[in-house]
């Protein structure tokens, strides 16, 4: 069966702690994975997309990365501003194509 | 800008009154999903369309309809809502398909 799995649930950081969100998947046949970031009461905001195992993708404190059956959400110094829930969906290489989200890791950074 | 818009944002109704929530795009995107998010379950997909009058089920069809008629409107349909169907639900729009969703910002529904 096609998984996403996404830990921990939560996870509470003082401001300029670094840490990983782990988003592991079994799926047959990955297209490209999808991190997303979601503000409570609002859509998920697109983040990066990587395709292949060895990619790594980077915007201001967050860095995301891929592997064969995992990616990791690297977030460095983070800031208040960065708590969210973060989601990852990967897009099967089936008929249409399916996008499957995980449940998501809900971020808390304190100042 | 660029956006995917939804109407209503809260919508409170009574079991069994038919409505539609209104889902418009303004990036000439081809492909177009409707979500439901229900706490522990994660996003689930309800009904997907990649083009103009083509759509197709996705994991949690059943009481829901959709058509699409026009590239930019993607409406979801509840001809007779039960109280299973609260939920808060999203619609999304992409160019292609690697790319990645842009999504509106929620309807929240209660069905009594």
């Amino acid at each position: 069966e096609d998984q996403v799995t996404q830990s921990p649930e939560a996870l509470r950081l003082q401001e300029g702690e670094s840490s990983s969100l782990n988003c592991s998947y079994t799926v047959s046949g990955l297209r490209g994975l999808f991190w997303y970031r979601q503000d409570p009461g609002k859509g998920p905001e697109f983040l990066f997309t990587l395709y292949s195992a060895g990619e790594e993708k980077e915007k201001e404190r967050l860095k995301a990365t891929l592997t064969k059956k995992e990616s990791f959400l690297h977030i460095t110094a983070p800031k208040p501003e960065d708590s969210a829930t973060y989601l990852c969906a990967v897009l099967m290489n089936t008929g249409f194509q399916k996008l499957v989200f995980g449940t998501g890791t809900r971020l808390l950074v304190s100042p | 800008e660029a956006q995917v818009t939804q109407n209503p944002r809260y919508l409170i109704t009574v079991t069994g009154k038919k409505l539609t929530v209104t889902c418009s795009q303004n990036m000439n995107h081809e492909y177009m999903s409707w979500y439901r998010q229900d706490p522990g379950l994660g996003l689930r997909q309800i009904y997907y369309s990649m083009n103009v009058e083509v759509t197709d089920k996705g994991d949690v069809p059943e009481g829901y309809k959709v058509s699409r008629k026009e590239k930019r409107n993607f409406p979801l349909i509840l001809e007779s809502p039960s109280p299973n169907q609260t939920s808060l639900y999203f619609c999304a729009s992409r160019l292609g398909v690697n790319y990645g969703y842009t999504f509106g910002s929620g309807t929240r529904l209660t069905v009594v």
